[in-house]
């Protein structure tokens, strides 16, 4: 069980290039996530999923896209980057919303990625 | 507008004593969730303790309780017999709906 996984750890971008952040999670959760951290400014939500099919936007959506195909996987996709979008980036996961049950609505955190655009 | 404030952004606590680590959160939803998330240096988000809005009773994780006070909107976050491997920055989030809000962090050191 790896629970959630990032790849890359690290990352160097020039303006204007395009990536994909990898994000997978093998605990069969409805709910996905995208954050990014900033100094001084705690983890600000970018966009989220609550299953396959379904994305919707968070706090500060622009400039990425998102995609959920799979429960599995939710990558996110910087077409053009800027150096606006130099931060930690964290992925995370949990079970669907609406239950109560103790563990349903953890959150549970990938290792992050960091991400410096030049 | 800020809907998790962390008021303190530096915290510290000698070794064995107990620190109180302040979160205030704005909302006008009675049903919600509070969460305490640490992150030491190796950057890893650990969830610590977590509080539902519709229950009383305060959530107790080992070391670690929290002072809700639901009228005032405060969750604040005690740990007991500080340890050295607490030192970390520690966020304080809120759940609406199918969205999440962090505050800004605290971070604590642990002296010896």
């Amino acid at each position: 069980n790896a629970g959630v996984t990032q790849t890359p750890k690290f990352q160097v971008l020039k303006t204007g290039q395009s990536m994909t952040l990898q994000c997978a999670q093998d605990m069969n959760h409805e709910y996905m996530s995208w954050y990014r951290q900033d100094p001084g400014m705690g983890l600000r939500l970018i966009h989220y999923s609550v299953g396959a099919g379904i994305t919707d936007q968070g706090e500060v959506p622009n400039g990425y896209n998102v995609s959920r195909s799979t429960t599995e996987d939710f990558p996110l996709r910087l077409l053009s980057a800027a150096p606006s979008q130099t931060s930690v980036y964290f992925c995370a996961s949990s079970y669907g919303v609406g239950y109560r049950k103790s563990s349903t609505d953890t959150q549970y955190f990938g290792p992050g990625t960091r991400l410096t655009v030049l | 507008a800020q809907t998790v404030t962390q008021s303190q952004p530096e915290m510290s606590v000698q070794e064995a004593e107990t620190v109180t680590l302040s979160c205030t959160y704005d909302t006008s939803e009675s049903d919600y969730y509070l969460f305490w998330y640490k992150q030491p240096p190796s950057r890893q988000m650990i969830l610590v303790i977590r509080q539902e809005a519709y229950k009383q009773q305060n959530a107790t994780e080992n070391r670690f309780s929290v002072n809700f006070q639901k009228a005032a909107k405060s969750f604040s976050l005690k740990i007991s017999d500080s340890q050295l491997g607490d030192a970390a920055m520690y966020f304080c989030a809120y759940r609406r709906g199918n969205q999440f809000y962090f505050g800004t962090g605290t971070s604590l050191t642990v002296i010896p």
